[in-house]
C-alpha cells in the first residue's frame, strides 16, 4: 500500500533563516510523482514542487527545494530565507501509475515563522 | 497548468439539505478528482470523477451520499446529500492524469448546521 508520513506536526522558524519539513514515502510502484503544496488559512492548496521518481537532480524552484532521497524514501522540502508569508500548513503527497494517478497526501506539517 | 474554478466558494447550509458544488476547468482532461478535508485534517480522496460513466469512489464514501456527475470533459459536480454537521469541510476539486500534473480548484468551504 502507498503511504506518505510527515511526523512533524508543527515547526518554528525563525524569520530569514532556513527550515526542513520531512516527508517520507512508501511505495512498491518504481515510478511515481512526489509533491508539496502549501494551504494558507484561506483553505486553497498551493503547489510548491514537484520530484519525479526518475528525475537524477533534486528539484528546486525559487526559495524551495526538494531534498530527494530514493533509498531511504525521503523527499524533505527545504525552504530557506523564511518570510512571514510562509506561515501556513505544508503537504506532502505522491502520485503513482498503479495508484491511478490519485495523489495520497500526508498528515501535513503547520510551519510558524516568527519575526 | 489548468486553471480551476469552483461555486460556491462557501456555503453555510442546514442539516438534511443537499448542496452541488461545481468545478469547471479552463481545458479538457482526462481526470478530475474530488477531495474532502475535515477540519484540521489532510486531504482524503473521495472519488474520481469519470466522463461518461459512473465515478469511481474509494473506500468510505458511497454514491448516495456523494453523487457526481462528470457531462464533458471541462466540468464535474459533487453533490453533498442529507447533510449533518460532520460533513463540514473544505471540499477540493482537482485534475490530474500524469504523474507530474495535480492542479487544484480553490475548494468550497462548507459548513453545516
Amino acid at each position: 500500500a502507498q503511504k506518505i508520513t510527515q511526523t512533524q506536526p508543527g515547526m518554528f522558524v525563525q524569520e530569514k533563516e532556513a527550515v526542513t519539513l520531512d516527508c517520507t514515502y512508501d511505495t512498491s510502484d518504481p515510478s511515481y510523482g512526489l509533491f508539496w503544496y502549501k494551504q494558507p488559512s484561506s483553505g486553497e492548496m498551493i503547489f510548491l514542487i514537484y520530484q519525479g521518481s526518475y528525475d537524477q537532480q533534486n528539484a528546486t524552484e525559487g526559495r524551495y527545494s526538494l531534498n530527494f532521497q530514493k533509498a531511504r524514501k525521503s523527499a524533505n522540502l527545504v525552504i530557506s530565507a523564511s518570510q512571514l508569508g510562509d506561515s501556513a500548513m505544508y503537504f506532502c503527497a505522491m502520485s503513482s501509475n498503479t495508484g491511478g494517478f490519485k495523489t495520497i497526501f500526508g498528515a501535513g506539517t503547520r510551519l510558524f515563522v516568527k519575526a | 497548468s489548468a486553471v480551476i474554478s469552483q461555486k460556491p466558494s462557501r456555503d453555510i447550509c442546514q442539516r438534511g439539505t443537499s448542496l452541488t458544488i461545481q468545478c469547471q476547468v479552463d481545458s479538457q482532461v482526462t481526470m478530475m478528482f474530488w477531495y474532502r478535508q475535515q477540519p484540521g485534517q489532510s486531504l482524503t480522496l473521495i472519488a474520481t470523477a469519470n466522463q461518461g460513466s459512473e465515478a469511481t469512489y474509494e473506500s468510505g464514501f458511497v454514491i448516495d451520499k456523494f453523487p457526481i456527475s462528470r457531462p464533458n470533459l471541462t466540468f464535474s459536480t459533487l453533490t453533498v446529500s442529507n447533510m449533518s454537521p460532520e460533513d463540514s469541510s473544505i471540499y477540493l476539486c482537482s485534475v490530474g492524469g500524469t504523474l507530474y500534473e495535480q492542479y487544484f480548484g480553490p475548494g468550497t468551504r462548507l459548513t453545516v448546521t
